[in-house]
Order: structure tokens, then sequence, then C-alpha cells
């Protein structure tokens, strides 16, 4: 059992490149979320979707676009990447909206825009 | 206002020493309280999910309470070990999404 798989765990990009960083579960959860993790800042949401085919906005989605076309697959593409999104990026999950049992993280990727 | 605080920031106590530390968050609108342990290089783990005012949780040494009338929980640690030494982290958690404060950095010197 994986739980969440994130890749890639590095990323360095030049600023106007695009890219996915992918986060897969392989635990039937139905809730996924996308946050970006700054010094200082704590973690903030980026992203979030309660079901295949359902997404919607956290506090800091802007520059940010994702998709759920499957129960397992959550990518996060940074359409025209720049450096203030330079940070670490956790891939979330829980079994359910509204979980009680907290959420399972990823390992993170850390991309540096230059 | 969402924003959950966390105090102290950072805290460096002795081995063996017992430390407490606290999240505040509005009291409004409140669905769940979350505890996780951050080691540093790793990825954020579950400690607790408190729903109730008046909650009380324990795992081993660690244990955390909960206050959602004024809006705060604390997280207790009996006897620190130098493994214990991380960033713990609340959340609030509103239904669809949660809430971080910016967490309590525990060193916890030999």
């Amino acid at each position: 059992n994986a739980g969440v798989t994130q890749t890639p765990k590095f990323q360095v990009l030049k600023t106007g490149q695009s890219m996915t960083l992918q986060c897969a579960q392989d635990m039937n959860h139905e809730y996924m979320s996308w946050y970006r993790q700054d010094p200082g800042m704590g973690l903030r949401l980026i992203h979030y979707s309660v079901g295949a085919g359902i997404t919607d906005q956290g506090e800091v989605p802007n520059g940010y676009n994702v998709s759920r076309s499957t129960t397992e697959d959550f990518p996060l593409r940074l359409l025209s990447a720049a450096p203030s999104q330079t940070s670490v990026y956790f891939c979330a999950s829980s079994p359910q909206t509204g979980a009680i049992s907290g959420y399972t993280f990823g390992s993170g990727t850390r991309l540096t825009v230059v | 206002i969402l924003n959950v605080e966390q105090s102290p920031q950072s805290l460096h106590v002795q081995e063996g020493d017992s430390t407490n530390f606290t999240c505040s968050f509005p009291s409004s609108n409140f669905y769940a309280l979350h505890w996780y342990r951050w080691e540093t290089a790793k990825s954020p783990e579950a400690l607790f999910v408190m729903t109730l005012n008046g909650d009380e949780k324990k795992k081993g040494r660690i244990s955390a309470t909960l206050n959602t009338k004024e809006g705060y929980s604390y997280l207790y640690i009996k006897g620190s070990q130098p493994e214990d030494s991380a960033t713990y982290l609340c959340a609030r958690n509103t239904g669809n999404q949660f809430y971080f404060g910016t967490g309590t950095s525990l060193t916890v010197i030999p």
C-alpha cells in the first residue's frame, strides 16, 4: 500500500515554463488536495477535490490548475511558472469530504523557479 | 477570520521535561481540529482529530485537549524525548477545507 505518491521530488523550472506535479493515491480516498508550504506561512491550500470530476479553489489558487478525472490521480499544473511559485508542494488525501480521520500526505515536491 | 494561530513558534526543552503548546482558532463554524507531527524531511503525520468540546485524546506520552467555545486546543508532551523533536501542526477543518497553523517547532535536548 503506497499511500500518496508525489512526483517529482525536486524540480527546477525557468520563469514562464509550465509543468505538472503528479499526485496519486491508492487508498480509494475521495478527497484530495494540494498545499504549498512557505517559510513562516504554514501550509496553504491551493486546490482541492471532493471526488472525481469535482474540483474547487483553496486560499491561493492563482497560477495553478487541477483536474480530477479519476479517483486516484490529482495533478497540479503550473501554467507559466513564476519565481513566487518557488515552494514545497504537498498533496494530501482523506477518505471523504470533512473526514474525521485526517489527511495522508505525500512526501512533497520541492520546486524552484529561476 | 479563518486564521489558526499556534504558540510558541519554537521551543527548546531538556530531555525529560514536560511541555505544552497552544493552537487558537475561530470558534464559529467549528467542525474538527487536527494535530499533526512533522519531522524534518518527512511529511506530516496525523496525531489526533478532535470534534467535541472537552475532547481529550492521548497517544503514549502525547495528549491533547479541545475547547471549541473559546477556540483553543492544547498539546501536551510528558517526559520529552529527543525523538519528539519535530514541528507540531494544528489544522481547523471546516468540512471541505483545512486551515493550518504555522506550527510549533520543538527541539528536545539530550
